[in-house]
């Protein structure tokens, strides 16, 4: 069975402008969730959708954004870029039911505001 | 806030030894308690996990230890080899998100 996959698995950005990261989860996993991974602050969640319904949401601003596709599919976006926001974002999926808790990682894009 | 606390921050065991990684939470509502293991370049790969209605559960040569009352955890590698040299993670969860501990960079010196 195929793994959580992330595209692109790099970025370069700049200050004020947005992106859009991309995860597919395993197949029958109908959960996805987000985290930004920096060597300050760790790893940290940032949301949780299911269904394509945000279920669950962490400590972040507005700026961070996501969205799930009726195929368990989803994207993250960050808007008005900023330098604190480069880190690795890593996507999670999930069963979302049943045991809901075992979540496996993507390899992660690594996003670089400059 | 940090909800789970991780010690420490770095570990050189030789190998062979046993490598011990410690966390304590704080949130008694917690439910779920995995470790995961990450290599640099790579995402976290789930290592093993534990609910709190059990006090030990082994898998190979990785046993997770659960203190309740103590609102601790911790993870043994036993016979520690040097491809197990990477960063460890604790992480606890209610539902959805997990809370993640700070990471233990291990070393194992052959």
């Amino acid at each position: 069975k195929a793994g959580v996959t992330q595209t692109p698995r790099y970025l370069i950005k700049t200050r004020g402008q947005q992106v859009t990261l991309s995860c597919s989860p395993i197949s029958g996993h109908r959960s996805v969730s987000w985290y930004q991974q920096t060597p300050g602050q760790g790893l940290q969640f940032l949301f949780e959708y299911f269904s394509e319904t945000q279920r669950n949401k962490g400590n972040f601003p507005g700026r961070f954004s996501g969205r799930q596709f009726s195929n368990s599919r989803s994207e993250m976006n960050v808007s008005t870029l900023e330098l604190g926001d480069s880190a690795l974002y890593l996507c999670a999926s999930s069963l979302g039911q049943g045991k809901p808790y075992e979540q496996y990682f993507g390899p992660g894009t690594r996003l670089t505001v400059t | 806030q940090q909800q789970v606390k991780q010690s420490p921050q770095s570990l050189i065991v030789q190998k062979g030894g046993i490598s011990i990684i410690n966390c304590a939470y704080e949130n008694t509502a917690f439910d779920y308690f995995p470790w995961y293991q990450q290599f640099p370049g790579k995402g976290p790969a789930l290592l093993i996990a534990i609910r709190p209605d059990v006090s030990e559960k082994k898998e190979g040569r990785f046993t997770i230890s659960f203190n309740k009352s103590a609102k601790q955890f911790s993870l043994h590698i036993m016979d520690s080899q040097p491809g197990d040299s990477a960063t460890y993670f604790c992480a606890a969860s209610i539902v959805g998100g997990l809370t993640f501990g700070k990471g233990t960079h291990l070393i194992i010196q052959p």
